[in-house]
């Protein structure tokens, strides 16, 4: 079926630096998210983006985070600066449709760890 | 808000035997519902999703779900299990047109 890749699959950076995810969704969809699952706890919705914007955000998308998908290349979320409680793994996501019925394609995820 | 609350964090399961993962929504309205698996190294796949209709929901891989607005559950069942379904199951609820909310998910091992 189709598939959503992430680049890197881990990534370890220090406090204070820059860090940007990369996720390559599905090549006909439309809309786009990112989640974020701390060990041991439930995923959650970070943002979606959807033509060049962000449509909805959480509390959890800090200040410091922002999206972008520069001319349909990869779906980037960048964290700047990166904080401790940063550390956890994200879920990229692609559909095709929007509403609550939209099925959502997830890649495997980055593991960041920010010591 | 709404949440989702899987309360069985392991199951150990001989392959043959049936299966059952339960899941839990809060939400005061019918809301869209999902069960995802997400097997070793890989991305979460649909199993299958809920509209309201027909509260039996079948899925892939000889997976169902019934959904019971009476009890705010969307519990997944299988029949008889494969070792290949040795993996984590994630039940998640869209309520608004955006993001899902997830339970903490079951993680399934299945024994011969």
């Amino acid at each position: 079926g189709p598939k959503v890749l992430q680049i890197p699959s881990h990534q370890i950076i220090d406090m204070g630096q820059m860090v940007t995810l990369n996720c390559d969704p599905v090549s006909n969809h439309l809309y786009f998210y990112w989640y974020k699952q701390i060990l041991g706890q439930q995923m959650e919705f970070l943002v979606n983006f959807y033509n060049g914007k962000v449509m909805e955000k959480s509390k959890l998308f800090k200040d410091q985070f922002s999206v972008e998908r520069p001319d349909g290349s990869y779906f980037t979320l960048k964290i700047q600066p990166t904080a401790l409680e940063d550390s956890a793994v994200y879920f990229c996501a692609s559909s095709l449709l929007t509403g609550g019925y939209a099925e959502q394609f997830f890649g495997p995820g980055t593991r960041l760890t920010v010591l | 808000a709404q949440s989702v609350t899987q309360p069985d964090a392991r199951v150990t399961v001989s392959e043959g035997a049936s299966l059952q993962l339960r899941c839990k929504y809060s939400y005061f309205g019918t809301p869209y519902l999902f069960w995802y698996v997400q097997y070793p190294r890989q991305g979460l796949q649909l199993l299958l999703k809920y509209y309201p209709g027909d509260p039996v929901v079948q899925g892939v891989n000889g997976f169902e779900a019934e959904f019971s607005k009476s009890n705010s559950s969307f519990h997944l069942r299988k029949a008889s299990v494969h070792w290949s379904d040795w993996a984590v199951y994630f039940c998640a609820v869209s309520i608004r047109a955006q993001g899902l909310t997830f339970g903490l998910g079951t993680r399934v091992s299945v024994f011969p």
